[in-house]
C-alpha cells in the first residue's frame, strides 16, 4: 500500500518555463517531506524537503508548497532548466525517525529548449 | 553522492545463489539504511540500522540480512538470491539533527538474478 503518490509518471516542459510536480500522501504521521532528483545510472541526490510546521520552502529556483489538509505537496522550479531534466521523488516521513523514507514511484521531467 | 561508497556497480547471480552488497559511508553517520528500486515503484525500504550493533528490518525485508559492525559499514546480504530480488539497490545514510535529517545515497548497486 503506497503511502506516497506521484500521479504523474512524465512531465515536458520548455526551458524557461515552470515545472510544477505534485505528490499525495495518506498517512497523517508524516511530518518531514523531501524531494530527491536522480539521473540516469546514479543514486538520488537531496534537492529540499520541508517540515509539517511550515507551508512554504525556498531554495533559489525550487520552490516546494505544503498542503497538510490535502495531505498534498508540489514542487516548483522556475525557471527550468536543461539540466533539470530528471526523474523527480518526492519522499516522507516521520521527524522522529526521519531517517526511514517512503517514496513516490516518480516523476520524469524532460526540459525541451 | 558523497561519502556512501557501493560495491559492486553491477553483478549477475543465478537463482540460489548468495552475495553481498558492500556499503561505507565517511561521513561518521549513526544512521544507514538500504533501499531497492523497481520500476513504477520508487524507492523501498529493506533493511535500516540507528547505529552500530543495531539493525532492524523495513518494509521488504524478506530474502536479506544486514549487520552493522562498525559505524562505517553496512553490508547487505542475499541469502538465496531469486529472481524477483533483480533490482537497483541504494545504500543511504544520514545524521540525527532535529530539523530533519538530509540522507545522503550511494550510486547504485544493478543486481541481476536469472
Amino acid at each position: 500500500d503506497q503511502q506516497v503518490k506521484q500521479n504523474s509518471p512524465s512531465l515536458s516542459v520548455q526551458e524557461g518555463r515552470i515545472s510544477i510536480l505534485n505528490c499525495d500522501y495518506t498517512n497523517s504521521m508524516f511530518d518531514y517531506f523531501l524531494w530527491y532528483k536522480k539521473y540516469p545510472a546514479e543514486g538520488p541526490t537531496f534537492l529540499i524537503s520541508i517540515s509539517s510546521i511550515k507551508d512554504k520552502n525556498e531554495d533559489g529556483r525550487f520552490t516546494v508548497f505544503l498542503n497538510k489538509s490535502a495531505k498534498h505537496l508540489s514542487l516548483h522550479i522556475v525557471p527550468s532548466q536543461p539540466g533539470d531534466s530528471a526523474v523527480y521523488f518526492c519522499a516522507a516521513s516521520q521527524l522522529s525517525n526521519d531517517y526511514k523514507l517512503s517514496f513516490g514511484a516518480g516523476t520524469t521531467v524532460t526540459v525541451r529548449a | 553522492n558523497a561519502g556512501v561508497t557501493q560495491t559492486p556497480k553491477f553483478q549477475v547471480l543465478k537463482t540460489g545463489q548468495s552475495m553481498t552488497l558492500q556499503c561505507a559511508q565517511d561521513m561518521n553517520h549513526e544512521y544507514m539504511s538500504w533501499y531497492r528500486q523497481d520500476p513504477g515503484m520508487g524507492l523501498r525500504l529493506i533493511h535500516y540500522s540507528v547505529g552500530a550493533g543495531i539493525t532492524d528490518q523495513g518494509e521488504v525485508p524478506n530474502g536479506y540480512n544486514v549487520s552493522r559492525s562498525t559505524t562505517e559499514d553496512f553490508p547487505l546480504r542475499l541469502l538465496s538470491a531469486a529472481p524477483s530480488q533483480t533490482s537497483v539497490y541504494f545504500c543511504a545514510s544520514s545524521y540525527s539533527s532535529i530539523s530533519g535529517n538530509t540522507i545522503y545515497f550511494g550510486e547504485g548497486s544493478w543486481l541481476t538474478v536469472v
